[in-house]
């Protein structure tokens, strides 16, 4: 059974880098022609895409936060990053890692709270 | 690129039926058959009920449906159960590479 888990800091103080980590286990990140991805949830609010990366380091992102994301993919642990630089309060959210496989998110983390304070 | 609209709220008694929207643009719910839907009860991650429109993942229950007509998706709950109370979202691939998925604002679904 394929899982995902996510783990980073839960606070990460205004301007600085918000930095997590996406595990897979029970498959290959690299196994099938799956994208893995980004989204999170602010609290209350709905779900925003951030993007998303293929195993061979391809990646798409959402042009509101283009300038500020990077998403990079560690083949050899089975594991997808995401840092967010120059974070505000407005960056506080669940943040959840999930796969995607034709145009569908099928398998998500149980997702982490980051908060954004000082 | 705008989050799709969902009415915020929607209820039902139990047995009934509830109707949920998911109005888009021609860029996205209009141009592709890649609307899904994502069930979400608090605290927990969203789990995927529906895909390509109106297919169902193995194990979701038949009561689930959903439909397309121009730039509007629907999701239909047939035959309510407690269990189904719960926030709903709809998805839909946007194609554009700043802009690959989009997300609905959500309908918290009562159960009465």
């Amino acid at each position: 059974q394929l899982q995902l888990q996510e783990s980073g800091p839960g606070l990460v103080k205004p301007s600085e880098t918000l930095s997590l980590t996406c595990t897979v286990s029970g498959d290959s990140i690299s196994g099938g022609t799956y994208y893995w991805g980004w989204i999170r949830q602010p609290p209350g609010k709905g779900l925003e895409w951030i993007g998303s990366i293929y195993h061979t380091g391809r990646t798409f992102y959402n042009a509101s936060l283009k300038s500020r994301v990077i998403i990079s993919v560690d083949t050899s642990k089975d594991q997808f990053s995401l840092k967010l630089n120059s974070v505000t309060a407005a960056d506080t959210a669940v943040y959840y890692c999930a796969r995607i496989g034709n145009w569908l998110f099928d398998y998500w983390g149980q997702g982490t709270l980051v908060i954004v304070s000082s | 690129q705008s989050a799709l609209t969902q009415p915020p709220s929607a209820s039902g008694s139990l047995g009934q039926s509830v109707t949920i929207s998911c109005t888009g643009t021609s860029s996205d719910v209009g141009a592709y058959n890649y609307v899904s839907w994502y069930q979400q009860h608090p605290g927990k991650a969203p789990k995927l009920i529906i895909y390509e429109v109106s297919k169902r993942p193995s194990g979701v229950p038949d009561r689930f449906s959903g439909s397309k007509s121009a730039n509007t998706a629907s999701l239909t709950v047939s035959g309510l159960q407690a269990e189904d109370d719960a926030d709903y979202y709809c998805s839909s691939y946007a194609g554009s590479s700043d802009f690959l998925y989009v997300f609905g604002t959500g309908t918290k679904v009562t159960v009465l």
